[in-house]
């Protein structure tokens, strides 16, 4: 099936910082979605994004089909922000396929 | 309103018990889903029925049994609980296919 690779694994930021979250996928994708769970365990789903460029307040997202990646921008951090980022990928069957995450800790 | 609601919240049971989570949306949608989180956050499908109709059923021991009754509901049933399967299992749904997904909030399951 096809691979998700989320990096950077854990990130750490002060308030008002910005940040970057890369997801790599091993093949061609059909739907790309971001989703934040954060620290009560709620899934909040962020953009529905295979290719292009969304914004959506201080989030952005950006996927780049062709090369296989897709780009989560977090700009001015507020602690809210904190929680685990999800990139979840599909380009066959049914069902998305998950990353394994990145935990964001957002510090006042 | 919450547009996808699982019950309970929490479930606390025996190792051989049978237990079931509920799920409900109100948002319309034609495809729901089951998905399984693990004591390290990954997040898989379990099941995805599409108008009632089963359309994914991944490697799920079948001791998991989903149903279905109408399009807004979908139940998930657990025969002989195992402490393995100890995880919180989330409920989902889409108006289609593919599309943008929504979750519940999620059941937190507890095998002693």
């Amino acid at each position: 099936g096809i691979q998700v690779e989320q990096s950077p694994p854990d990130l750490i930021l002060q308030e008002g910082a910005n940040s970057t979250l890369r997801c790599n996928f091993s093949d061609s994708v059909n739907n790309l979605q971001w989703f934040h769970q954060n620290p009560w365990g709620q899934l909040i789903n962020l953009f529905y994004i295979p290719s292009g460029t969304k914004q959506n307040g201080r989030l952005s997202a950006t996927t780049v089909a062709t090369e296989r990646y897709s780009l989560l921008y977090i700009s001015s951090s507020q602690t809210t922000d904190s929680g685990v980022y999800f990139c979840a990928v599909r380009n066959s069957g049914y069902a998305l396929n998950f990353g394994k995450g990145t935990s964001l800790l957002v510090t006042p | 309103d919450t547009a996808v609601s699982q019950t309970p919240k929490y479930l606390v049971t025996q190792m051989g018990n049978d237990k079931s989570i509920k799920c409900e949306q109100n948002l319309g949608h034609d495809t729901m889903y089951w998905y399984k989180q693990d004591s390290k956050k990954f997040l898989k499908i379990m099941f995805s029925y599409n108008n009632k109709e089963l359309i994914i059923n991944e490697t799920v021991p079948n001791r998991f049994s989903p149903k279905s009754p109408d399009k807004a509901h979908l139940n998930l049933h657990i025969n002989s609980l195992e402490l393995g399967d100890s995880a919180v299992y989330f409920c989902a749904s889409s108006a289609d296919l593919g599309e943008k997904l929504f979750f519940g909030s999620g059941t937190q399951l507890s095998v002693l």
